[in-house]
C-alpha cells in the first residue's frame, strides 16, 4: 500500500517564526488532507488539497502531485499552533480510504 | 463542528472481555471510519464503511469487527480485548462530494488491564 512520510518529526520554534512541514507519499494520490491535533487531542481539518496551493490566514499548503509531496507553511507562529500536524492521503483512488503519516510535533515557545 | 459523538469517552476493561465503541453522526455522511492512535504510530485505520452494511478492512483490522445498520451509527467491537488494544480510538466521517474533508470525533480512551 501507499507509504506516507512526514518531516521533521519534531520542531521547536520561537513565537513569530515561520516553518515548513513536509509530507511525502509513495504513489500518486487523488486526495490529500492536512490536520492539526491540538494539545487536548482534538483533530481539526486544515486543508483538503490534492493539488495546487491554498491559504487560510497564517497557514498555507501546496501539493505537487506529480512529485508526490505536500508542504504546510505556518507563518508568524503562535503558541496556539502547538500540537501535532498530520497529512492523510487516500489509500486507493476512489475508495475515500485515508492513510495518515506519523505526524510532525510542533512546539511554539512564547 | 461536525455532529459526531463517540461513546463512551473513557473505558477501562479487563483482558478477554468484549467491548463495543459507538460512533453517532448527525451529518448524514456516507463514509465513516475507525482509527486508533498510539505513540509513534500516528493514526491507523482499523475499518471503514462506505454505506449501510458496507464495510472494509483497514491497516490494523485483526481483533476488531464493525457494524453499520443505520447511516448514523458505526460500531466498533473488540471481540476479546487484549492489552495491545489499549489506545485512543477516533471515529471520522466524510461526505462524497469533491472537496469533502474528514471530520473527527473527540475520541475514546480505552484501557485494557
Amino acid at each position: 500500500g501507499i507509504q506516507v512520510e512526514q518531516s521533521p518529526p519534531d520542531l521547536i520554534l520561537q513565537e513569530g517564526a515561520n516553518s515548513t512541514l513536509r509530507c511525502n507519499f509513495s504513489d500518486s494520490v487523488n486526495n490529500l488532507q492536512w490536520f492539526h491535533q491540538n494539545p487536548w487531542g482534538q483533530l481539526i481539518n486544515l486543508f483538503y488539497i490534492p493539488s495546487g496551493t491554498k491559504q487560510n490566514g497564517r497557514l498555507s499548503a501546496t501539493t505537487v502531485a506529480t512529485e508526490r509531496y505536500s508542504l504546510l507553511y505556518i507563518s508568524s507562529s503562535q503558541t496556539t499552533d502547538s500540537g501535532v500536524y498530520f497529512c492523510a492521503v487516500e489509500w486507493t483512488s476512489g475508495t475515500y480510504k485515508y492513510i495518515f503519516g506519523t505526524g510532525t510535533r510542533l512546539k511554539v515557545l512564547a | 463542528d461536525a455532529g459526531i459523538t463517540q461513546s463512551p469517552r473513557h473505558k477501562v476493561t479487563e483482558t478477554g472481555t468484549p467491548v463495543t465503541l459507538r460512533c453517532h453522526q448527525t451529518e448524514n455522511h456516507r463514509y465513516m471510519y475507525w482509527y486508533r492512535q498510539d505513540p509513534g504510530h500516528g493514526l491507523r485505520l482499523i475499518h471503514y464503511s462506505y454505506g449501510v452494511k458496507d464495510t472494509d478492512k483497514g491497516e490494523v483490522s485483526d481483533g476488531y469487527s464493525v457494524s453499520r445498520s443505520k447511516t448514523e451509527d458505526f460500531l466498533l467491537t473488540l471481540e476479546s480485548a487484549t492489552s495491545s488494544q489499549t489506545s485512543v480510538y477516533f471515529c471520522a466521517i466524510s461526505g462524497t462530494a469533491d472537496n469533502s474533508p474528514l471530520h473527527f470525533g473527540n475520541g475514546t480512551r480505552l484501557t485494557v488491564t
